[in-house]
């Protein structure tokens, strides 16, 4: 099974500024990567798969990068609905799919 | 539009069976484009995968190996639901569960693993 891991756990950022958050996976997963983002009380919502391909209706201020076992998300000037916490899962080995931990994004 | 829509007791004893029907609306669950998956998270955790169902036809299942000597998912196609059952439940089962659609099977039968729908989730407490 592919562990995944992020980091930060807790990243602290001002609006309008950058974020970046990391995401590492033990073993390559090429580029099946997809990122999500959860705020409270809600489900999580597919922002980006392939590792960079935006899902429907997510603003172009998000972005993802990467292959083989290491990925970024960066969301480029952070709006207040961006604070929430952030989940990237693999699927190259699958079953299972495997997420990871996440990263809280809150506000400096 | 899809939407996915949870249901189900929100209170299990331990030892029972959780059952859980994740109804869809605006696509078919039988149609062979997407799997339909389950994946939990427990308070102030992350999320875990359950495990899916595809149908095309004859329904193709798989379980987390964590978790496959007690859980099945099923497909009723007269209702457009796939349902989740949990047997032998404990405490360590307390969690929101989501029902999600994903992965999707491409025109080109690539599949790709991403959940791009979720249900808005239940909350579902094991206790006595």
């Amino acid at each position: 099974e592919i562990v995944m891991t992020q980091s930060p756990a807790t990243l602290s950022v001002s609006p309008g500024e950058r974020a970046t958050l990391s995401c590492r996976a033990s073993q390559s997963v090429n580029s099946n990567l997809a990122w999500y983002q959860q705020k409270p009380g809600q489900a999580p919502r597919l922002l980006i798969y392939g590792a960079s391909t935006r899902a429907t209706g997510i603003p172009a201020r998000f972005s993802g990068s990467g292959s083989g076992t290491e990925f970024t998300l960066t969301i480029s000037s952070l709006q207040s609905e961006d604070f929430a916490v952030y989940y990237c899962q693999q699927y190259n080995n699958w079953p299972p799919f495997t997420f990871g931990q996440g990263t809280k994004l809150e506000i400096k | 539009q899809v939407q996915l829509q949870e249901s189900g007791p929100g209170l299990v004893k331990p030892s029972e069976t959780l059952s859980l029907p994740c109804t869809v609306s605006g696509a078919s669950v039988s149609s062979g484009s997407y799997y339909w998956s389950w994946i939990r998270q427990p308070p102030g955790k992350g999320l875990e995968y359950i495990g899916y169902i595809y149908y095309s036809g004859i329904g193709s299942t798989n379980y987390s190996p964590s978790l496959k000597t007690r859980v099945t998912i099923s497909v009723d196609t007269s209702k457009n639901q796939f349902s989740l059952k949990l047997s032998s439940v404990t405490a360590a089962d307390t969690a929101v569960y989501y029902c999600a659609r994903g992965p999707r099977v491409t025109f080109g039968g690539v599949i790709v693993g991403a959940f791009d729908i979720w249900g808005q989730g239940t909350m579902v407490t094991v206790s006595s």
